[in-house]
């Protein structure tokens, strides 16, 4: 049973372009969730959807974050416009009920 | 304000020298307590689920215990590979399903 997936583990994009962060959930869990460690700081929770659903983004920033579950495909965050302080470890979980989440390997985010 | 704060923040060790990392945490209303282990470049692991005080879970040298205010991760006769970062993290009944984390203990076991 594969564990929760993301790609590209390293992405590197230039200040003003756009970083697509994917993550495929275990098998069987339907609860996703995103958290940002920013270097030398702790993980810190930023959205939490179901399929097609946004359940609780109160940890994103107001603009220029934004994050999907459709009925199809991997979860996505989506940076726009990105800066340099948005560099950081990206990290998707999953769960199947309301408790353990599962995290996956992570995707290194560099804005240069 | 809920908060979870992890010490010591590092802890050297001689392979085979027992220790206890504590995670305390203030919050209006604990779910569980989850206890995941971060090696360097890679997602956080997950190790245990403690729900009430008194419950105590084992795996391998590992032992978590949980009390009304904090959780224990003890650490038995450790090895060079039990080296890395052990994250204390919670569910807090009024926050939904979003794990608060602890910043970490950073754990170095020399042979």
């Amino acid at each position: 049973n594969a564990g929760v997936m993301q790609n590209p583990r390293h992405l590197v994009r230039r200040r003003g372009q756009e970083a697509r962060l994917r993550c495929s959930p275990m098998k069987g869990h339907s609860h996703v969730y995103w958290y940002r460690q920013l270097p030398e700081e702790g993980l810190k929770f930023m959205v939490y959807l179901q399929k097609e659903n946004i359940i609780d983004e109160s940890g994103m920033p107001k603009e220029r974050f934004s994050a999907e579950f459709p009925k199809e495909g991997p979860s996505i965050l989506r940076i726009q416009q990105v800066v340099r302080g948005d560099s950081a470890a990206y990290f998707c979980a999953s769960s199947q009920n309301h408790y353990e989440q599962y995290f996956g390997p992570g995707t290194r985010l560099t804005v240069t | 304000e809920d908060q979870v704060t992890q010490s010591p923040e590092a802890l050297r060790l001689q392979e085979g020298e027992s220790s206890s990392l504590n995670c305390s945490y203030t919050v209006s209303g604990l779910r569980g307590l989850f206890w995941y282990r971060q090696d360097p470049g890679k997602g956080p692991e997950f190790l245990f689920t403690l729900y009430s005080a008194g419950e105590e879970k084992e795996k391998e040298r590992l032992k978590a215990t949980l009390t009304k205010k904090e959780s224990f991760l003890h650490i038995t006769a450790p090895k060079p590979e039990d080296s890395a970062t052990y994250l204390c993290a919670v569910l807090i009944k009024a926050a939904g399903n979003k794990l608060t984390f602890g910043g970490g203990t950073r754990v170095l076991v020399k042979p």
